[in-house]
């Protein structure tokens, strides 16, 4: 029962370099989003998406770039990384098809820019 | 996107009743309301959700009035364990991205 499964759960990274934060669910979800939360604040929404081949950008979306080609994975990319994007991140998942707004997050992915 | 407002953080012994208040005042038609737990260094997770009056389970309950601009989340009798950051999301995720407020820091005092 692994439900959302994120990975690397830590990476350290040097300004300018790109990667890629990768997000699974199990759980047959049609809605994926990506978060980050600084240190002592809330979470911000970066990207999400309402089934595959659909994304859409949320509240802070530049630097990042998402693709949805599976039902299951939702790759989060950092295209050239910088110091403010050190932060954790979080994958969210949901049952779109059923009414209301209950997901289920990943562990986290804590990201360190040098 | 519906807006919420939530004080910023409380304080409470333990054994004592805690409710937080949230402030949605623009909620759509289909937007739920649900609230998240968050303890350091793990992502939130669900505590209770609905749409209208009261809805109760095992380890909260939430009020929401007639005209759903605002909603309460009930904790009975706190314990330690209960310190985290609760958020109060609104929305409907078949038709508007789901952003999170501020949240509220709970700190139980033993």
């Amino acid at each position: 029962n692994a439900g959302v499964t994120q990975t690397p759960k830590f990476q350290v990274l040097k300004t300018g370099q790109s990667m890629t934060l990768q997000c699974a669910q199990d759980m047959n979800h049609e809605y994926m989003s990506w978060y980050r939360q600084d240190p002592g604040m809330g979470l911000r929404l970066i990207h999400y998406s309402v089934g595959a081949g659909i994304t859409d950008q949320g509240e802070v979306p530049n630097g990042y770039n998402v693709s949805r080609s599976t039902t299951e994975d939702f790759p989060l990319r950092l295209l050239s990384a910088a110091p403010s994007q050190t932060s954790v991140y979080f994958c969210a998942s949901g049952p779109r098809q059923r009414s209301g707004n209950t997901i289920y997050f990943g562990e986290g992915s804590w990201l360190t820019v040098v | 996107l519906a807006k919420t407002t939530q004080p910023i953080s409380m304080d409470s012994y333990e054994g004592q009743e805690v409710n937080i208040t949230c402030s949605h005042n623009n909620i759509a038609t289909n937007d739920y309301i649900t609230w998240y737990q968050q303890f350091p260094s793990q992502g939130p997770r669900f505590i209770i959700q609905g749409y209208k009056t009261k809805v109760t389970n095992e380890v909260a309950s939430l009020f929401i009035p007639a005209d759903r601009k605002s909603s309460t989340l009930s904790l009975p009798r706190v314990s330690l364990s209960d310190t985290a950051v609760y958020y109060c999301l609104v929305g409907d995720m078949g038709n508007t991205p789901l952003v999170f407020g501020k949240g509220t820091r709970l700190s139980v005092i033993a």
